[in-house]
């Protein structure tokens, strides 16, 4: 069955500084790997996505995550966080097994400093 | 991608009362629908697996005769949150689609008072 870590319940960054976000996942097959960001009293909304094709992967508003097989990592960056980019933010896996199921990780919540 | 609702957004109910909420597919064609529970400050809890033609299958843990799903046909499920109590209280969402093309409804907030 797979599992996903996110190491740092919360991150604190000033404007324009970098933003890494840290997931670890675990899993049987060729995994699906999500990131997702939900904004207070909100639903989920889709950051990016890895699919197996090329390993470093572009999202929406200036995100980009890089799989990285070797450590089963599947970390969140952004060159220049901005104030809106504080929200709570979920690294997901889907293993296909005969059906497939995704599971999140705890989340991250990130805070930008003016 | 898949336009997804979910109805109710929010609802609050008295102790004891049973709440049913629906995910509504408008476009795409589900064969399998997701049901997740997600607590203040916590992450997306899977709670079973909704398939269309078949009983759901169950996380460990999950009641299935408090949390019943009825997955009616391919763009519609449903989950009754059966005589609701406080600590049933949560945001449930519903996703769907394939495992790489997946699409969550908004969510509904549930307030058992």
């Amino acid at each position: 069955a797979q599992s996903v870590t996110q190491l740092g319940s919360h991150v604190s960054v000033s404007e324009g500084a970098l933003v890494l976000l840290r997931c670890n996942y675990s899993s049987s097959v060729p995994p699906y790997l999500f990131w997702y960001v939900q904004y207070p009293n909100q639903g989920l909304q889709l950051l990016l996505k890895y699919t197996s094709a090329a390993t470093l992967v572009k999202g929406i508003n200036g995100f980009e995550a890089e799989f990285k097989k070797s450590e089963t990592s599947f970390h969140l960056t952004k060159p220049s966080a901005h104030m809106s980019d504080a929200a709570e933010y979920f690294c997901a896996v889907t293993e296909n097994t005969g059906g497939f199921k995704t599971i999140f990780g705890a989340g991250t919540r990130l805070f930008v400093k003016a | 991608g898949a336009v997804v609702s979910q109805h109710p957004s929010r609802v609050i109910c008295k102790s004891g009362t049973s709440v049913k909420i629906e995910c509504r597919s408008l476009d795409f064609q589900a064969t399998t629908m997701f049901w997740y529970r997600q607590f203040p400050k916590q992450s997306l809890m899977l709670m079973a697996t909704s398939n269309e033609g078949s009983k759901a299958t169950y996380e460990q843990g999950v009641e299935k005769d408090k949390f019943l799903i009825n997955h009616a046909s391919l763009t519609l499920s449903t989950l009754t949150v059966t005589s609701a109590h406080p600590e049933d209280s949560s945001f449930y969402i519903c996703l769907l689609g394939t495992n790489n093309e997946q699409f969550f409804g908004p969510g509904t907030r549930l307030t058992v008072l």
